[in-house]
């Protein structure tokens, strides 16, 4: 697509639920990020895919997250067992992985947990 | 922590006037990106200076780097209210990921 594309844009979700969010790149970016940003703060990294290479996960908060990426292309991330602090905007950017290019960020997904 | 720190937090100008962010970071670096975010959404890339550069021009913004320092600065020329947003610096090396700072919130008042 022209753009990176992130599914929903917004959910509210109970305590203890799971939540999938998506991100589908832009078609050929062999890198996908996922960030997290919660209110009036940076952004802070969760995990990395780079072509078919085994993902950096170094910034997953806890074993309650989880992402895939199926094919090189669409990612998932995944939330098991919602806290409240998981409330924060998730935001997925990708790149062509080449030196010099900036990076693409989707228009993210606000989850709220209640 | 990598992480970028931007100074000021908060910054508001007249529109017309020139606004000035600056960014600090810790370890070397390939490139420095800035980018734009609004209403707390998607974050709009703006211009990237390679470790090599000193100083990059795009419109009315102007980037500097000063890698003996650690230090990035963005000026945006002639502001317009529809510069209203939040920036943030990124800084890219070797690793998998950019770290970026928390960000300056600039509001140019018409």
């Amino acid at each position: 697509g022209a753009g990176v594309s992130q599914s929903p844009s917004n959910k509210v979700t109970e305590k203890g639920k799971d939540v999938e969010l998506r991100c589908d790149p832009i078609s050929g970016h062999t890198a996908l990020y996922w960030y997290r940003q919660s209110l009036g703060q940076g952004l802070e990294f969760l995990i990395y895919f780079q072509g078919n290479s085994a993902p950096d996960k170094s910034g997953l908060p806890s074993d309650r997250f989880s992402a895939e990426r199926t094919g090189g292309s669409v990612s998932t991330l995944t939330i098991q067992r919602t806290q409240q602090e998981d409330s924060a905007v998730y935001l997925c950017a990708s790149n062509l992985k080449v030196e010099g290019y900036g990076y693409t960020f989707g228009s993210g997904t606000r989850l709220t947990v209640v | 922590s990598q992480q970028g720190e931007e100074d000021p937090q908060a910054l508001s100008i007249q529109e017309g006037e020139n606004a000035t962010m600056n960014c600090s970071y810790k370890t070397s670096i390939n490139n420095l990106q800035w980018y734009r975010q609004n209403s707390g959404r998607g974050l709009v890339h703006l211009i990237l200076i390679r470790s090599n550069e000193r100083e990059k021009h795009s419109g009315r913004l102007r980037v500097t780097l000063d890698t003996s320092k650690k230090s990035s600065s963005l000026l945006i020329t002639a502001s317009r209210a529809a510069d209203t947003a939040s920036y943030f610096c990124a800084t890219d090396n070797t690793g998998n990921q950019f770290y970026f700072g928390t960000g300056t919130s600039l509001t140019v008042i018409p």
